[in-house]
Order: structure tokens, then sequence, then C-alpha cells
């Protein structure tokens, strides 16, 4: 089983700060993707990222997938209430898709 | 639009019923998933099926099984339900070698 440690678990913070969380595993990759959950809904994919190094912007939000493909991360620049939500890492072989615990982010106004 | 619809959003079952949640995607996707998410623990994968008629036991398998009769629809069967099975389920599809998935909105369930 192919592990994937998020951290950190709870991040608060005020509107217009900046934040990084991270997604790391011992094994490599072909993928990640990042998806957001707001409550009493289902994930939605944020982005999906393949090449080890590649960096991809969605507006205020930057992901980088590590050299190695073993790990992540999602930076928010100016982040608003809007961003508030459980944001999840997963990746896995073509069957079976494993996510981590994910980072429970809230922006306070 | 694309979808995947879970039968229920909450239900509530008797300690030792047996259950059953079902989930129909509508993007002829072959793989689909089951998950469920507790506090804490994230997403956990239970059972996923790459073609109809097959399935693959995840990392929690204890006390589920599956039906994949029909691609556009993957079953999730609690045999006697028990109160440590109160939680929220996740149902998922992707296409093969693509990692989106693409999630129902969740069933949460409640044994009492």
């Amino acid at each position: 089983t192919q592990l994937l440690e998020q951290s950190p678990q709870f991040l608060s913070i005020q509107e217009g700060e900046n934040l990084t969380v991270y997604c790391n595993s011992s094994s490599v990759f072909s993928s990640l993707q990042w998806y957001r959950q707001e409550p009493g809904e289902g994930p939605v994919l944020l982005v999906t990222v393949v090449t080890g190094g590649e960096v991809k912007k969605l507006k205020r939000l930057t992901f980088q997938f590590g050299d190695a493909r073993k790990d992540s991360s999602l930076h928010i620049t100016a982040a608003q209430p809007g961003d508030t939500g459980l944001y999840l890492c997963a990746g896995g072989s073509w069957g079976d898709m494993r996510f981590g615990a994910g980072t429970r982010l809230t922006v306070k106004p | 639009d694309v979808k995947v619809t879970q039968s229920s959003r909450y239900l509530v079952k008797r300690t030792g019923e047996k259950v059953f949640l079902e989930c129909v995607q509508d993007m002829d996707h072959e793989n689909m998933f089951w998950y469920r998410q507790d506090p804490g623990l994230g997403l956990r994968l239970i059972y996923f099926s790459y073609d109809v008629k097959m399935k693959e036991k995840g990392d929690i398998p204890e006390g589920y099984s599956v039906s994949r009769e029909k691609k556009e629809r993957f079953s999730l069967i609690l045999e006697s339900a028990s109160t440590n099975q109160t939680s929220m389920y996740l149902c998922a599809s992707s296409q093969i070698r693509q990692g989106r998935a693409f999630f129902g909105q969740g069933t949460r369930l409640t044994v009492v």
C-alpha cells in the first residue's frame, strides 16, 4: 500500500495570508492529484501533476510535484474565506487510488 | 455534466441489518471505487473494480462486499451492519489509467 502523509493536519489563517500544505510519500507515483472537499460533499479535483518537477498554477493556487515524484505541495497566495475546506492529495497505480488524510484549512475574514 | 450518483444522502440502520449502498456513474468509466471517510483518517479504500464482475480488495474490506453486474453500477454491501461502520461513504469512478476521479455526494450512514 502506498501511503500519503499530509501536513499540517489543520491550518487556520487570516484572510490575505499565504500558506503551503504538503503531501509526502516514500513511494514513487506516476501522478498525484489534489482535491478539495467541502462539508457534506464529495471531493472535487483541483489538479493532476504528472512530471517530476512540474509546477501548475490555478489562479492563486500553485501546485508542485517533487523531482522524484514522491511528494507534492500546494501553495495558496492571499487566501480568501472561500478557500476554506479539506485539501486532499491522492495517487496510486491505475486501479487503486489512495488518499492522504487531508489538511483542513480555515480562512477567517 | 459528468455525474456519479449515490442512492442516499443519509441512512440510519440497525445493528445486524444488511445494508446496500448504490452508486451509478454516467461516464462509461472502467474504474469504480468505494471509500469510507472518518475524521482524522481521511479516505480509506474499501474495494475497487476495474471492470464488470471484477473486484479488488482495498485497505479495509472486512465486513463489506461489493457487486458490479453492470459497468455503470457499483454496489457496496454491509453484510451485518455494526456501529463501527457508522461513517461517510464515498463512491468514485475514473477512466482506466487516468488518475482523475469523480465522486458522488456521499452517503452518511449511521448504525444504531
